[in-house]
């Protein structure tokens, strides 16, 4: 079955990178994605990979996939404060009716 | 600005209580969604609608009644609930049901069933 899994909690400083990191276990997986949710709000779509792609950037932020150990990381340069936020990764596959699994949920927090 | 709006924010109830949870999307979509939100666990896909017509059912209990009068509008009725119903409830939309497609989501109904 379809299984997407996250840490809890990630906590850094001000400045500093976070790497946010997920591995799912449904290889058919076309489509990843990374929402972010900020509290009292819905979800919001921060970035996403096609399955044949291996990096992604877009400002500061990065996603890494490696397929092989069905793997997915967001990266977040110079993390500021308006960053706390919980993300969650998705996966969903062409033909899947744009049904998306989720993680857990990663809380992140940043600390001045 | 999302564009999907959710009444009400917040809502108690009684578990002998019935009540709806609203969704309202000015995106000009085709595709709406249900998801529940619990503490640490992933969300959950409850139910998916497309050009007004559902097509996934996720194994919802029968208490979570569905509805889809038009493609931007869609309730969830509540009834006979029970405490371990108590969670955030999200709404979506998406243009269709094509993977590629961004779903926006709504703010969330915050449930509590007393």
């Amino acid at each position: 079955g379809e299984d997407v899994e996250q840490s809890l909690f990630l906590s850094v400083r001000e400045g500093d990178s976070s790497v946010i990191n997920c591995t799912y276990t449904d290889s058919s997986s076309t489509y990843l994605y990374w929402y972010k949710q900020e509290p009292g709000a819905g979800l919001q779509l921060l970035t996403y990979i096609f399955s044949n792609m291996d990096m992604k950037q877009d400002q500061r932020l990065t996603v890494l996939l490696n397929k092989k150990d069905k793997h997915l990381s967001l990266r977040i340069a110079d993390t500021q404060t308006g960053d706390s936020a919980i993300y969650f990764c998705a996966e969903a596959f062409t033909g899947g009716g744009n049904k998306l699994t989720f993680g857990t949920g990663t809380q992140l927090k940043v600390e001045l | 600005e999302t564009g999907v709006t959710q009444t009400p924010r917040h809502l108690v109830m009684g578990m002998t209580n019935k009540k709806s949870l609203k969704c309202e999307q000015h995106l000009g979509h085709n595709a709406m969604y249900w998801y529940k939100q619990s503490a640490k666990k992933p969300l959950e896909l409850m139910f998916v609608y497309n050009f007004k017509e559902q097509t996934e059912n996720n194994s919802v209990p029968s208490r979570f009644s569905p509805e889809c009068p038009n493609s931007s509008h869609l309730f969830l009725h509540l009834h006979t609930l029970q405490p371990e119903d108590s969670a955030l409830y999200l709404c979506a939309s998406s243009q269709d049901l094509t993977a590629s497609y961004e779903q926006y989501f709504g703010p969330g109904t915050r449930l509590t069933v007393t």
